[in-house]
């Protein structure tokens, strides 16, 4: 059983730019979840993919914005970044939609200067 | 809106001694309520759920309604449980609401 990748592992950009985050979700898995921690925080929601539609979103504003492919991998688009993006960006996946439990990858850390 | 509270951020204590760690949630209706751990460079890993109410590495944590709260405990500590712990809220929904976190570090 392969658990949940991400991709890259961490990177820089500067304000403005736009960022492209990838997640591959664990076998069997057909949810996949985002999160944003900014630094001494817990985990903050940003959208949950189910069958390849968003089904739901957290307190994030249009810019961030995702993806689901029919093998159920993920993409987390930034657009404009601003220097509070700053944060480590974090995919889990599951199994269903509700109440099952997340699996989380290792994140990546993404950097905006 | 849901909101989880950890009051602590560091918690120190000795190894074998007992081990709480608090949570207080806000949430108007019945929450399913997860424990969440991250040891030194691992991921994020789930601990243990309210719904399955099982023991896992020697903790438990019990759901107080009246008190909205969601404690983690363990009566003996070992160094292995230092680490970063996460209380978590699902409204029975698709996502989870984390509180801050609390560090737990087990001292020899």
């Amino acid at each position: 059983e392969t658990g949940v990748t991400q991709s890259p592992t961490h990177l820089i950009k500067t304000r403005g730019q736009q960022v492209t985050l990838r997640c591959s979700s664990q076998s069997g898995h057909n949810t996949v979840s985002w999160y944003q921690q900014a630094l001494g925080q817990g985990p903050q929601f940003i959208f949950q993919y189910y069958r390849e539609e968003e089904n739901g979103r957290g307190n994030f504003p249009p810019r961030f914005s995702g993806l689901q492919f029919p093998n159920y991998s993920s993409e987390l688009n930034v657009n404009a970044l601003e220097l509070d993006d700053s944060a480590l960006y974090l995919c889990a996946s599951s199994y269903g939609g509700v109440g099952e439990t997340q699996y989380f990858g290792p994140g990546t850390r993404l950097l905006v200067l | 809106a849901q909101r989880v509270t950890q009051p602590e951020k560091l918690l120190s204590v000795f190894k074998g001694a007992p081990v709480e760690l608090k949570c207080n949630y806000s949430y108007s209706g019945s929450p399913e309520l997860f424990w969440y751990v991250q040891y030194s460079r691992q991921r994020l890993q789930l601990l243990l759920r309210h719904i399955s109410r099982e023991s896992i590495k020697g903790f438990t944590a019990d759901l107080n309604k009246g008190e909205t709260s969601f404690h983690l405990k363990k009566p003996f500590a070992q160094e292995e449980d230092s680490a970063m712990y996460y209380c978590a809220l699902s409204p029975n929904d698709y996502k989870l609401s984390f509180g801050a976190g609390t560090t737990v570090t087990v001292r020899a």
